[in-house]
């Protein structure tokens, strides 16, 4: 059964820093991974997709790794701002169905102005 | 509107009643998927549904889950004798059409329920 972890669960840094949140997957054999923002009260935004054959995606600031055979992405965020202070969720998509999710916890990321 | 919506945004009932969540999906969104999430957890998948087919119950916790879509429109969400366990962010989901490896998920902002 596939697992999602995401460590750790709440982050605080400086405005200005690069950061690393971390998502780890039980079983390789996915489709793809996704990452997400949350807001308070404006439900998720879709950041990066990674597909299974690709090893990273770039949006902007953002970054994403992929390596499946040890079950791991990155999500990495350079020059933070206050405005990146969300909590932070990665969800694969495995083979066993074409349509679910299966979801991390997240990790709250507050970066102090 | 160019997004998911949700109503109502924020639901606060007293046990053993029951609730009605909206969903309106992207326009042409054929796939229309509801999720739950508890406080600091991540979501747990409820019900999908695609096009005209059956829908996919297999996550529903429980007979007092239901949820209904007609067509490719609106779906409504029903807890039926609520409990507080029920207490959760209740988020819908919509994408062009079901599958596909890079298939995408839209997320609405979610409809908060607090069962007293």
């Amino acid at each position: 059964k596939q697992e999602v972890t995401q460590i750790p669960a709440a982050l605080s840094v400086p405005e200005g820093e690069n950061l690393v949140l971390n998502c780890s997957f039980t079983d390789s054999a996915i489709y793809n991974l996704q990452w997400f923002r949350q807001d308070p009260g404006k439900g998720l935004t879709s950041l990066l997709l990674i597909q299974s054959s690709q090893r990273e995606q770039t949006s902007g600031r953002l970054n994403a790794s992929l390596d499946k055979s040890s079950g791991r992405s990155t999500l990495y965020i350079a020059a933070s701002q206050p405005g990146d202070s969300a909590t932070y969720l990665c969800a694969v998509r495995v083979p066993d169905s074409n349509y679910q999710l299966i979801w991390g916890a997240g990790t709250k990321l507050i970066i102090k102005p | 509107g160019a997004g998911v919506s949700q109503s109502p945004s924020n639901k606060v009932t007293e046990k053993g009643k029951d609730v009605e969540l909206r969903c309106d999906p992207i326009s042409g969104h054929t796939a229309l998927y509801w999720y739950r999430q508890r406080l600091g957890q991540g979501l747990e998948f409820l019900i999908y549904f695609q096009g005209n087919s059956a829908p996919d119950k297999s996550g529903l916790p429980s007979d007092r889950f239901s949820a209904e879509r007609t067509g490719e429109s609106v779906s409504t969400l029903t807890i039926q004798r609520t409990q507080q366990e029920d207490s959760a962010v209740y988020l819908c989901a919509s994408s062009l059409t079901w599958g596909g490896m890079g298939n995408e998920q839209f997320f609405g902002p979610g409809t908060r329920l607090t069962v007293l």
